[in-house]
């Protein structure tokens, strides 16, 4: 069975630059997620997708960060303008049904520098 | 809000001691807890997980039980190995929106 696959593995930007991460699930999982995860801290919770639709954003700073999935398969995340601060590993998770017994899969994640 | 606490690292152990990693948290209602483990180079990966009170998680040696009455869910192993030197983290998924929140992780370094 292939895992979540996200890409790019690193990325290296200047500060008010944008840049877009990608992720496929694991086929046939509905729930999607992004996770932002700080050097020393545990994985945040950014947005979270039900098949298309958003089921919480409440963390996603939305004046800079954007994520859609369209077709409701694989995700794409974006920041614009990046800041020093959004340097941090960005984890691309899915599981079947987004139960609350459900385990998650994980990706690799994009390390995001920002200069 | 709902979150999670878990002890801070690093923790040190020398092969075969005994470990325990406490973790507490703080929830509404009854959520599902997990603990995940992240080997050096790897993603995070499921290592255990209990959905309700009183039920014990165990995968690979590693035992956890959900204490409603203390909001913990502390890992243990009885006898660890170098190939257990990860980042730990505990997680609880709550029974609103099915939200997977994470503390902080743990590393545990275990030497020959």
């Amino acid at each position: 069975e292939a895992g979540v696959a996200q890409s790019p593995r690193y990325k290296i930007i200047e500060k008010r630059q944008s840049v877009a991460f990608w992720c496929n699930p694991i086929s046939g999982h509905a729930t999607l997620y992004w996770y932002q995860q700080i050097l020393g801290q545990g994985p945040k919770l950014l947005i979270q997708f039900q098949n298309n639709g958003v089921v919480d954003d409440s963390q996603l700073p939305k004046d800079r960060f954007s994520a859609e999935r369209l077709k409701g398969v694989d995700s794409t995340l974006k920041i614009q303008p990046a800041k020093l601060e959004d340097s941090a590993v960005y984890l691309c998770a899915s599981s079947f049904m987004g139960q609350r017994n459900e385990k998650l899969f994980f990706g690799s994640g994009t390390q995001l520098s920002v200069l | 809000g709902n979150s999670v606490t878990q002890m801070e690292g690093p923790v040190t152990l020398s092969e075969e001691a005994f470990l325990t990693i406490n973790c507490t948290y703080t929830a509404t209602g009854y959520p599902s807890l997990f603990w995940y483990v992240q080997y050096p180079g790897e993603g995070l990966q499921l290592l255990l997980k209990a959905t309700k009170a009183d039920d014990k998680g165990s995968n690979k040696g590693f035992e956890a039980t959900y204490r409603k009455e203390t909001t913990s869910f502390h890992l243990e192993k009885g006898s660890v190995q170098v190939s257990d030197s990860a980042v730990y983290f505990c997680a609880l998924s709550d029974t609103g929106g099915f939200k997977t929140i994470f503390g902080a992780g743990t590393r545990l370094f275990v030497k020959a």
